[in-house]
């Protein structure tokens, strides 16, 4: 258990649908991050949030749209997604953006495109 | 540019000693962190270098030479629960992580 929350644990979806993720974090932590791991691939860091104001969007297309309403909570609305989307979205907190601090991962969500 | 390269894959017997090694080229450096992954779950955190040298933490100890741009995991007495992706991620100027692929440690009895 690391204090971050992912829900759903998995997501089938057709390229239609609209859905979205949602992931909770209980360390108090000001930062959030979305990372997407594809099989055998590099984590891809997706987006950024520090005190709530996105600050990096890592050329991800429209398709994906991160929310933050607060700093314990973030989302990724989905929309239109393709097949080669499919993969496992990690999301994660640290005390602070800018700072050496340690990134805690939840357990992600296993999405699938159809 | 930014890379950063690490072994795919690792097999190793139980109670012996395995290194892992990444390697990473980057013109600002923040620091080196080493992550274990098991199947299906989440990443989680290991070990963080800044300074040249090892740091050790139980059975597991971590090394770093900036002006080789490297660093290795050591586990000793491994044990079949230490099975697992191991990733290795260095953080540039902007406080970016960029991550390796991930070794793959398979541990046989």
């Amino acid at each position: 258990e690391t204090g971050v929350t992912q829900t759903p644990r998995h997501l089938v979806m057709g390229m239609t649908n609209k859905k979205s993720l949602k992931c909770e974090q209980h360390l108090g932590h000001n930062a959030m991050y979305w990372y997407k791991q594809s099989a055998k691939k590099p984590l891809e860091l997706m987006f950024v949030y520090n005190f709530k104001e996105q600050t990096e969007n890592n050329s991800v297309p429209s398709r994906f749209s991160p929310e933050c309403p607060n700093s314990s909570h973030l989302f990724l609305h989905l929309h239109t997604l393709q097949p080669e989307d499919s993969a496992l979205y990690l999301c994660a907190s640290s005390q602070e953006r800018e700072a050496y601090n340690e990134q805690f991962f939840g357990p992600g969500t296993r999405l699938t495109v159809l | 540019g930014q890379n950063i390269d690490q072994p795919t894959e690792m097999t190793a017997t139980e109670g012996a000693i395995v290194q892992i090694n990444c390697t990473y080229q980057t013109s600002g450096f923040n620091g080196l962190f080493w992550y274990q992954q098991h199947a299906g779950e989440a990443p989680t955190f290991l070990s963080y270098n800044v300074l040249d040298g090892l740091e050790e933490k139980g059975r597991f100890s971590s090394f770093l030479s900036r002006s080789k741009g490297y660093s290795y995991l050591l586990l000793k007495e491994l044990q079949m629960k230490d099975s697992a992706s191991y990733l290795c991620a260095f953080m540039d100027s902007n406080y970016q992580l960029i991550w390796g692929a991930g070794t793959k440690l398979i541990i046989k009895p």
